[in-house]
């Protein structure tokens, strides 16, 4: 079945550049997609990458995609204190007609920010 | 505000005592559902709904019920709540056409002893 993976844990410098990594399986995913869940909240969605592109930038954030190899990446330049928050990728499967999407979460990358 | 409910925040119950958790969006849209959020595990989608009436189980639907009477509320029903039960719940609500988008509520934190 669909899996998606990406590492749990890592620790940057404030105003050092974090670049989170997530693998998928699902090679018809449509969409990929980062969130961001500060705590005691829900999530927020970030940013989402069509599968037929392989760059998005949205200000301080990127997104690259590498669909041979099924993996996505996040990239926040100048990192500050306020990203520190779980970081969760998903694909959709659109296994519905009308556009919707039923989202695979992975399990989550914990982003610290330390002076 | 466009937003989506969930009530209550924090739950604590004892064995076998049903429960409701209530979710409610209030931008008219069509889809809804329920994922658990578990460490290392992410989130896991337990039940969704497409529409008032339609509804289908997800990944980890046992144990739990939904319905779908009115198209802003999708309550999520603990019949017989265990311990493997407790965990942080959320509710989400999407519209054809916004990429996927899923508006999540705030998450509800519940505790089975």
């Amino acid at each position: 079945g669909e899996d998606v993976e990406q590492s749990l844990f890592l620790s940057v410098r404030e105003g050092d550049s974090s670049v989170i990594n997530c693998t998928y399986t699902d090679s018809s995913s449509t969409y990929l997609y980062w969130y961001k869940q500060e705590p005691g909240a829900g999530l927020q969605l970030l940013t989402y990458i069509f599968s037929n592109m392989d760059m998005k930038q949205d200000q301080r954030l990127t997104v690259l995609l590498n669909k041979k190899d099924k993996h996505l990446s996040l990239r926040i330049a100048d990192t500050q204190t306020g990203d520190s928050a779980i970081y969760f990728c998903a694909e959709s499967n659109a296994m519905f007609s009308g556009g919707y999407n039923k989202l695979i979460f992975g399990a989550g990358t914990r982003l610290a920010v330390h002076p | 505000e466009a937003q989506v409910t969930q009530n209550p925040r924090y739950l604590i119950t004892v064995t076998g005592k049903k429960l409701t958790v209530t979710c409610s969006q209030n931008m008219n849209h069509e889809y809804m559902s329920w994922y658990r959020q578990d460490p290392g595990l992410g989130l896991r989608q337990i039940y969704y709904s497409m529409n008032v009436e339609v509804t289908d189980k997800g990944d980890v639907p046992e144990g739990y019920k939904v319905s779908r009477k009115e198209k802003r509320n999708f309550p999520l029903i603990l019949e017989s709540p265990s311990p493997n039960q407790t965990s942080l719940y959320f509710c989400a609500s999407s519209s054809p056409g916004t990429g996927g988008g899923y508006t999540f509520g705030s998450g509800t934190r519940l505790t089975v002893v």
